[in-house]
């Protein structure tokens, strides 16, 4: 079965600008959650989703958001880009049937000048 | 709150056992994780603890003290890949999301 999988895995954008992210969970997993980590605060929540609904969110600014698709399939999106965004970008899915335990994509490092 | 703690960096030999210590708020409490991540890759998946007590599983194990709010990862016989980041992180009330502590990174040498 192929893991989570996220695109683009590297970033670079200018302050001010927007970016989408782009994560596939694992096949059958319906839950998609996305985290930051940075090296001052670690790995921070910022929302998840279950059936192309948000069921939880995290404490960062409305410019975050994000969405699920049918096929579960979700995008983040950060607008108006500051310098402190720029961090690993991580997704992670999980499945009901298997407990609580989330399965982690290889990130996207979103560096932003 | 949701507060986790646990040390910022450890250190360790190769072949000896170290012991991460990781505390949290009780409130709200359903299960506990431990994930490890080596620099620059995904965080793996280690242990769930949702009941007091010990599991082992290989070299690893994890202990859980539900009233106590604290947890703890216990690896034997270190090896120079055990060298990574080990995050402790717990489940929200609605279970629909971790909240992890800051991660301590720990370091094997020969």
């Amino acid at each position: 079965k192929a893991g989570v999988t996220q695109t683009p895995r590297y970033l670079i954008k200018t302050r001010g600008q927007q970016v989408t992210l782009s994560c596939s969970p694992i096949s059958g997993h319906r839950s998609v959650s996305w985290y930051q980590q940075t090296p001052g605060q670690g790995l921070q929540f910022l929302f998840e989703y279950f059936s192309e609904t948000q069921r939880n969110k995290g404490n960062f600014p409305g410019r975050f958001s994000g969405r699920q698709f049918s096929n579960s399939r979700s995008e983040m999106n950060v607008s108006t880009l500051e310098l402190g965004d720029s961090a690993l970008y991580l997704c992670a899915s999980s499945s009901p049937g298997q407990g609580y335990e989330q399965y982690f994509g290889p990130g996207t490092r979103l560096t932003v000048t | 709150g949701q507060n986790i703690d646990q040390p910022t960096e450890m250190t360790a030999t190769e072949g000896a056992i170290v012991q991460i210590n990781c505390t949290y708020q009780t409130s709200g409490f359903n299960g506990l994780f431990w994930y490890q991540q080596h620099a620059g890759e995904a965080p793996t998946f280690l242990s769930y603890n949702v009941l007091d007590g010990l599991e082992e599983k290989g070299r690893f194990s994890s202990f859980l003290s539900r009233s106590k709010g604290y947890s703890y990862l216990l690896l034997k016989e270190l090896q120079m890949k055990d060298s990574a980041s080990y995050l402790c992180a717990r489940l929200n009330q609605a279970g629909t999301a971790l909240i992890f502590g800051k991660g301590t990174t720990l370091s094997v040498s020969s």
